[in-house]
């Protein structure tokens, strides 16, 4: 069980606004620690999609957006396309934990 | 151009030994935290623990502190994890990468191309 839950999967047409959500607590993203997203394409390594919870690095699509509210952070995508398809993850500090968790990670189909 | 280059795969038996080793390059190394995660066979990605090269402060997840030695030697830009004696269920694979914040606030960017490590018997 992690620490961020998010949704196993999600799942949409092409062309289609997708969002996934990162649901923590008081002693992470609620304490106001930073959300940070990673996409991990088939058989390569993560790499970060959104970090600081709402920039992107240079070469990330702005299709790609990040925000933070409470205990939950959510990742939007919007005119998805097929090279979108892979598992993402959010990643924030605990306290409790003094340490960085993950997600448990969200596998995006694109129908 | 910031780069993480990690050992190659391992094939071990339980109770053997190994390290692990991730090289840096194209920044300043001892200045930037690293951190190691873990991929098991089908699953998420799991927070291992961090070391700021510079002063070899190290931070570890509870779940695996004790199982694994984090270490770096800042001479020759170069992170490593370790295990004394490793288990069938250390399968997995292992990256490194960097984080360009504190612990705190920091994301990991960018990413080791990972290290496979099998133990069976």
């Amino acid at each position: 069980q992690s620490v961020l839950t998010q949704p196993p999967s999600v799942s949409g047409a092409p062309g289609q606004r997708v969002t996934i959500s990162c649901t923590g607590s008081s002693s992470n993203i609620g304490a106001g620690y930073d959300v940070h997203w990673y996409q991990q394409l088939p058989g390569t390594a993560p790499k970060v999609l959104i970090y600081g919870n709402r920039n992107r690095p240079s070469g990330v699509p702005d299709r790609f957006s990040g925000s933070r509210s409470g205990t939950s952070a959510s990742l939007a995508i919007t005119g998805l396309q097929a090279e979108d398809e892979a598992d993402y993850y959010c990643q924030s500090y605990d306290r409790s934990l003094s340490g960085s968790v993950f997600g448990g990670g969200t596998k995006l189909t694109v129908l | 151009e910031v780069q993480l280059v990690q050992s190659g795969a391992e094939v071990k038996k339980p109770g053997e030994s190994l390290k692990i080793s991730c090289k840096g390059s194209g920044y300043s190394f001892s200045t930037n935290w690293i951190g190691w995660v873990r991929q098991m066979p089908g699953k998420g990605l799991e927070w291992m623990g961090i070391i700021y090269p510079d002063d070899s402060d190290t931070r570890y997840s509870p779940s695996f502190q004790g199982q694994v030695t984090i270490s770096a030697d800042k001479s020759i830009s170069t992170a490593y994890l370790e295990w004394s004696s490793l288990k069938a269920s250390d399968t997995a694979m292992y990256y490194c990468a960097r984080l360009p914040a504190t612990p705190a606030t920091g994301w990991f960017d960018p990413w080791g191309q990972g290290a496979l490590v099998t133990v069976s018997s």
